[in-house]
């Protein structure tokens, strides 16, 4: 079973502090590693993908992939009160279109 | 921009009912997804779609079935709608990357 790992939180976090969110992934052969905020009773949207090692800047927004340890992080900079939502981390593992989502990491920017 | 959307965010269904969710995107991507979701177990795959006529189940198709007669609609059908089939329900359409419809909260009594 491919299986995606976040830590449920809420990870609490000062406004204008470094959010640092994390991703486990158990399929070694993944190649495409996506970011969604969803804000409560809402769809998820999309804010970062990465599909190479290394980090990729958007913004106040960073991913960051490392294949040999199986992680992707995203680092939210000067965290917002609006910046409070659930993150959840996608993977598309090899040879299927299916994307594996993990649970969700709940963030709470605090004023 | 890439636009899926659904044809209701709230529906109300009696226990036995058939119920209709469509699904329409605008970026005429191949594959079409259809999840539920639900507090504490995340995303759930229902059934996807690679191309017109083709689909897959997903990990939870029973009490469901989907139909894909053209290219950009995508509609899940419950067959016979029950309590437990109460949920968020989210519509996805991906070239590359996976975009989400608006969701549709269906309750059924």
């Amino acid at each position: 079973q491919k299986e995606v790992e976040q830590n449920s939180g809420p990870l609490s976090v000062p406004e204008g502090a470094i959010a640092s969110l994390n991703c486990t992934y158990s399929d070694r052969g993944s190649q495409s590693f996506f970011w969604y905020r969803q804000y409560s009773g809402k769809s998820p949207e999309l804010i970062m993908s990465i599909y190479s090692n290394g980090d990729k800047e958007d913004g106040r927004f960073t991913a960051q992939l490392n294949k040999a340890s199986q992680y992707v992080s995203l680092l939210i900079r000067d965290s917002q009160p609006s910046d409070s939502a659930t993150y959840l981390c996608a993977v598309s593992p090899s040879g299927t279109y299916k994307y594996i989502f993990g649970t969700g990491t709940r963030l709470k920017v605090l004023a | 921009d890439v636009k899926v959307t659904q044809s209701s965010r709230y529906l109300v269904k009696r226990t036995g009912e058939k119920v209709f969710l469509e699904c329409v995107q605008d970026m005429d991507h191949e594959n079409m997804f259809w999840y539920r979701q639900d507090p504490g177990l995340g995303l759930r795959l229902i059934y996807f779609s690679y191309d017109v006529k083709m689909k897959e189940k997903g990990d939870i198709p029973e009490g469901y079935s989907v139909s894909r007669e053209k290219k950009e609609r995508f509609s899940l059908i419950l067959e016979s709608a029950s309590t437990n089939q109460t949920s968020m329900y989210l519509c996805a359409s991906r070239s590359g990357e996976q975009y989400f419809g608006p969701g549709t909260r269906l309750t059924v009594t």
